[in-house]
């Protein structure tokens, strides 16, 4: 199975702020991930697909970057609503798994 | 599109959880989807359980597999998850969810269900 280790398993940033989560598989994947955005209670919402490939009625400052093994999601200019946890996932070979999660709280 | 879990919020040790996820807006006979179930331990990040491809082939979790079935429902519109003896472990909220392959870039799930907690106790 491919592992997908996350980081930092969470953050406080304050609103404005940019940040950075970071996933590493542990072999090459190509372009094959997900990131997601889940608050409490709530079932995951797919921001970036394709590595970098923004889903539609993501807002603008949610990008993701990366190819093989190391990838980044890069929220610029922290929002109120976006304090929640982000997942990425691969989708190269199930199963699909998932990292640990980040979770993204205001400092 | 719309996805809806339904099922038993309470399920016996050894006993089989069945859960139900019913589709909205988009039949599930109208193909091009992996219909695919995952879960969440309390408090733990996302776990991928598995998916079926209508008119094809299932994919399981590795660690789930021996007792395992995800199948569409002689209704269009459900499919449905099957985990059979069932343990403290299995103690999750579920959910179904629509996943589309994109050349490339992989399987990602935009549509998903709001979630059902299912608790394993006497």
């Amino acid at each position: 199975d491919i592992q997908m280790t996350q980081s930092p398993s969470s953050l406080s940033a304050s609103v404005g702020d940019r940040v950075n989560i970071t996933c590493r598989a542990s072999q090459n994947i190509g372009l094959y991930v997900n990131w997601y955005q889940q608050k409490p209670g709530k079932a995951p919402e797919l921001l970036i697909y394709g590595a970098s490939s923004v889903e539609s009625g993501v807002p603008s400052r949610f990008t993701g970057s990366g190819s093989g093994t190391d990838f980044t999601l890069i929220i610029t200019a922290l929002q109120p609503e976006d304090f929640a946890t982000y997942s990425c996932q691969q989708s190269y070979q199930t199963p699909y798994n998932f990292g640990q999660g980040t979770k993204v709280d205001i400092k | 599109v719309q996805l809806q879990e339904s099922g038993p919020g309470l399920v016996k040790p050894s006993e089989t959880l069945s859960l139900t996820c019913t589709v909205s807006g988009d039949p599930i006979s109208s193909g091009g989807y992996y219909w695919t179930w995952f879960r969440q331990h309390p408090g733990k990040g996302l776990e991928w359980i598995g998916n079926v491809f209508y008119g094809g082939s299932s994919s399981y979790s590795s660690s789930l597999k021996s007792r395992l079935r995800i199948s569409v429902g002689s209704s269009e519109n459900q499919f449905s998850l099957n985990l059979r003896s069932v343990t403290a472990a299995d103690t999750a909220v579920y959910y179904c969810a629509r996943g589309q392959y994109r050349a490339a870039l992989g399987q990602a799930h935009r549509y998903w269900g709001q979630g059902i907690l299912v608790t394993v106790s006497s």
